[in-house]
């Protein structure tokens, strides 16, 4: 079946505005992640979400950092005010409840 | 806290020739233990992982791991590595029984020379 998909694969934004990044996680799978991968970095844990409980929001670096699921369904993490320090690899997962990890292929953002 | 330690940033290897990459873990209970790889481009794959039982795991593409508890160890094998085999490799350690978040360790990037 069909993997996890994100949209955009690329963004470039102008310090300061908004973005918006999307996860369609795989059919069924009750959990989603957000990761993000600095350049030539590891993947550091954002977010996560589990059927309807409350969300793991510990991974969050600020406030102007956001998530929302519908469901188990999309996903949309929502950078406001972006930084430079905010490019990076944005990375959207999804499992069946504790089971394995199945990764997007990222969105790539950039920040002038 | 978890934490993933993969104390090789770069290996080279030339075609051929064995390849093992290191992986420690702290972890304060029973862990899930993944490798990921990721291409040039690409997104991550999962090339195996343990969750319990037999140590010695098999995954995709030839490549194997062996838990070691005693070492806190999850080190990556391939006895023949293929050019194609370049890539970043991810350790990542988890919570097991529930879906949690993954700990990764920052990669190492595995050169094979021809």
């Amino acid at each position: 079946g069909a993997g996890v998909s994100q949209s955009p694969s690329n963004k470039v934004t102008e310090k300061g505005k908004d973005v918006e990044l999307r996860c369609d996680p795989i059919s069924g799978h009750t959990a989603l992640y957000w990761y993000r991968q600095r350049l030539g970095q590891g993947l550091e844990f954002l977010i996560y979400f589990q059927g309807n409980s409350a969300p793991d929001k510990s991974g969050l670096p600020s406030d102007r950092f956001s998530a929302e699921r519908t469901g188990e369904s999309v996903s949309t993490l929502t950078i406001q005010r972006t930084q430079q320090e905010d490019s990076a690899v944005y990375l959207c997962a999804s499992s069946l409840a504790w089971d394995t990890q199945y990764f997007g292929p990222g969105t790539r953002l950039t920040v002038l | 806290a978890q934490s993933v330690t993969q104390p090789d940033i770069h290996i080279t290897v030339s075609e051929g020739a064995s390849l093992e990459l290191r992986c420690n873990y702290s972890y304060g209970a029973t862990p899930y233990l993944f490798w990921y790889v990721q291409s040039p481009g690409q997104g991550l794959q999962l090339l195996l992982k343990y969750f319990s039982g037999d140590t010695l795991v098999q995954g995709i593409k030839g490549f194997e791991a062996e838990f070691k508890r005693s070492q806190s160890s999850f080190n990556l094998r391939k006895p023949s590595v293929h050019w194609s085999d370049a890539a970043e490799y991810f350790c990542a350690v988890g919570a097991a029984g529930t879906a949690s978040k993954l700990t990764f360790g920052t990669g190492t990037r595995l050169q094979v020379t021809l």
